[in-house]
């Protein structure tokens, strides 16, 4: 079934150790995502890719980084994790048009990531 | 920029009542809208989503929602509600002005269906 796979679905993590949470998507949308999800605050944008080879910062991209090296892939890393990075990621990705993204979003079953 | 506002954070009906979960959003152009679906444990599942047309769209498990420019609203609705529908439901725009068609989610709904 076509679709978003992300790794590992639950982590838990010592406060300053680095940690890449896996994205990969068999759909070959142009658009990725990354967002957390916080009780009470939604999904926050984390940072996105439009294409391979580009990326941009979302509305809370401090403390995270990614790349996008083709289009099916887009690890997000945390270089020295803090317990405030406690969450739940999801990863999300979109066909785009020349109009911009109408499509709506396909996510992933996200990564459950708790910092102690 | 555009936001997104959904009225209540937890909405309790009884199996078989009227479900409503309201939206509404801030844009000065016509945005694209959407509403997502989450089941416990698992990520956003699209419901149904407008772009232009036809103001009354219908999405997936007989969920339906309008457009209505005039109040800025894109409310879920659903006819009579059923257990398998209590869940998180999220409204979502996208347009030119939330960044290059990102989209902007609202802070969800919690739906309670009781037996």
């Amino acid at each position: 079934i076509a679709g978003i796979t992300q790794a590992p679905t639950s982590q838990i993590l010592a406060a300053g150790r680095r940690m890449t949470l896996r994205c990969t998507q068999d759909m070959r949308h142009n658009a990725m995502y990354w967002y957390r999800q916080d009780l009470g605050l939604g999904l926050r944008l984390i940072h996105y890719s439009n294409t391979a080879g580009t990326t941009g910062k979302g509305e809370v991209p401090d403390g995270y980084s990614v790349s996008r090296a083709n289009t099916d892939d887009f690890p997000l890393t945390l270089a020295s994790a803090v317990p405030s990075q406690t969450s739940v990621y999801f990863c999300a990705s979109s066909r785009t048009s020349s109009g911009g993204s109408n499509y709506g979003y396909t996510f992933g079953s996200g990564t459950r990531l708790t910092v102690v | 920029a555009q936001s997104v506002t959904q009225l209540g954070s937890h909405v309790s009906v009884s199996e078989g009542a009227l479900v409503l979960l309201r939206c509404n959003y801030s844009s000065s152009v016509p945005p694209y809208l959407f509403w997502y679906v989450q089941y416990p444990n698992q990520g956003l599942q699209l419901l149904l989503k407008y772009t232009t047309g036809a103001t009354l769209v219908k999405g997936i498990n007989g969920f339906e929602a309008e457009f209505k420019k005039s109040e800025t609203s894109f409310h879920l609705t659903k006819p009579s509600a059923h257990m398998s529908d209590a869940a998180e439901y999220f409204c979502a725009v996208s347009g030119p002005n939330t960044g290059g068609f990102k989209t902007i989610f609202g802070a969800g709904t919690r739906l309670f269906v009781k037996a």
